[in-house]
């Protein structure tokens, strides 16, 4: 069973602050990080994959680095806003069975 | 058109009723999944296909049968389930597997209900 973990499990923040977020997995047979956001109601939906160590991806306010030495990846949102407020998920995808293992998530609620 | 459609939305389902769980993308994806997602968990893998052949099962009951009758099409037969199965049932596809490179594309779930 591969260990994936996310912290913080909950976030509440004031539209405008920015936040980040830590997704933890193992730093062997790495293969690739999926980042998704899943709105109450709705599919997840794809952020990121990232592929490569040191990887900095951006999507408007939002960002993430990944680091596959020490296997963690950030997961930055800048000036965050009340539609930003979902659940945020990160995949690892090993070498090994080419599957992918989620985390239990990061629930970001931004109030106005 | 970038959506993967599922059918039904809800489904509640005695222990000896036999039903199934459809999905449909016309991306051209040649990678379709099958998670199931308990409350408060993340989504669970159960089953990988790729260019239309099982390629990954997640070691899941036989309770549960996929089947890819095409590229677009994935379905779930249920037959005799538990009502531990109760679940939101996600269905996915990439382009294709290629070590997780390529995003997935989820639809929007059944969530089924078994009395």
């Amino acid at each position: 069973i591969l260990n994936v973990e996310q912290s913080p499990q909950s976030l509440h923040v004031q539209e405008g602050d920015s936040t980040n977020f830590t997704c933890s997995f193992p730093s062997s047979n790495f293969y690739a990080l999926h980042w998704y956001r899943w709105e109450t109601a709705k599919s997840p939906e794809a952020l990121f994959v990232m592929t490569l160590n040191g990887d900095e991806k951006k999507k408007g306010r939002i960002s993430a680095t990944l680091n596959t030495k020490e296997g963690y990846s950030y997961l930055y949102i800048k000036g965050s806003q009340p539609e930003d407020s979902a659940t945020y998920l990160c995949a690892f995808i090993d070498t090994n069975a080419g599957k992918s293992t989620f985390g239990d998530g990061t629930t970001l609620t931004v109030k106005p | 058109d970038t959506e993967v459609t599922q059918t039904p939305k809800h489904l509640v389902m005695g222990m000896t009723n036999k039903k199934s769980l459809k999905c449909e993308q016309h991306m051209g994806h040649r990678a379709m999944y099958w998670y199931k997602q308990k409350a408060k968990k993340p989504p669970e893998l159960m089953f990988v296909y790729s260019y239309e052949k099982l390629s990954i099962n997640e070691s899941v009951p036989s309770r549960f049968s996929p089947e890819c009758p095409n590229s677009s099409l994935l379905n779930l037969h249920l037959h005799a389930l538990q009502p531990e199965d109760s679940a939101l049932y996600l269905c996915a596809s990439s382009q294709d597997l290629s070590g997780g490179l390529y995003e997935q594309y989820f639809g929007p779930g059944t969530r089924l209900t078994v009395t």
